[in-house]
């Protein structure tokens, strides 16, 4: 499985745009990248999920560079209620292995403020 | 829209009882899973369940830990014997298929004391 690399936290106001960066050097040729929110006391969330280039939805929009090296989640004008952790995960798509788990690393948290 | 439950929402145990946390996955999912988050810490796969046995799991699910879907609409995790270090978040998930977004619960905060 890909390594994931990506900040410990992040500071943002409300109204501004959010770009958390996620790095995953060996990515492989099969592997997509998901991302996923938990808010404090919930269990988390599929946000979005890309192989290349870019995608967006209702939520975010995922920027995946042609080298697949890194990809960035971009959450436009954020609202208080977008404080959360952001998980990046590497692997086929929704899980790995025969059973499509997911393995989580330390996400990125997202402090957004007034 | 359909969401996965769980209760109770808060369970505190002593040290060596046994624990039942159950679920009610989305109805129409096929994939169930157990996650687990000790405080601060970052989610953890304890085990996927699919047509009513144990497809994966993990390190952490010895035998202390047991799954079971005992009807048509509830999955439960059971500890038979708990430890001080087993008080965490528990998260329940399901999915209509393998390759398919997984849909958590609001989780199960177990204390153990």
């Amino acid at each position: 499985l890909a390594k994931t690399t990506q900040p410990i936290s992040m500071d943002s106001y409300e109204g501004q745009e959010v770009n958390i960066t996620c790095s995953h050097n060996n990515i492989a040729t099969n592997d997509y990248i998901t991302w996923y929110q938990q808010f404090p006391s919930q269990g988390p969330r599929f946000i979005i999920q890309g192989y290349k280039t870019k995608v967006t939805n209702e939520v975010a929009s995922l920027f995946i560079p042609a080298d697949r090296k890194s990809s960035t989640l971009s959450l436009p004008r954020v609202s208080l209620s977008d404080t959360a952790v952001y998980y990046c995960l590497v692997g086929p798509p929704h899980g790995s292995g025969n059973t499509g788990k997911l393995i989580f690393g330390q996400g990125t948290t997202l402090q957004v403020k007034p | 829209e359909p969401e996965v439950t769980q209760t109770p929402s808060h369970q505190v145990t002593q040290m060596g009882q046994e624990v039942i946390l159950r679920c009610v996955p989305i109805s129409n999912h096929l994939y169930f899973y157990w996650y687990r988050q000790i405080l601060g810490q970052k989610v953890e796969f304890l085990v996927s369940f699919y047509n009513n046995e144990i497809s994966e799991k993990s390190e952490i699910f010895d035998d202390q830990f047991s799954v079971e879907r005992p009807d048509g609409s509830n999955f439960t995790l059971k500890i038979r014997s708990t430890k001080l270090e087993d008080s965490a978040m528990y998260f329940c998930a399901s999915s209509p298929e393998r390759d398919y977004e997984q849909y958590f619960g609001p989780g199960t905060r177990l204390t153990v004391t």
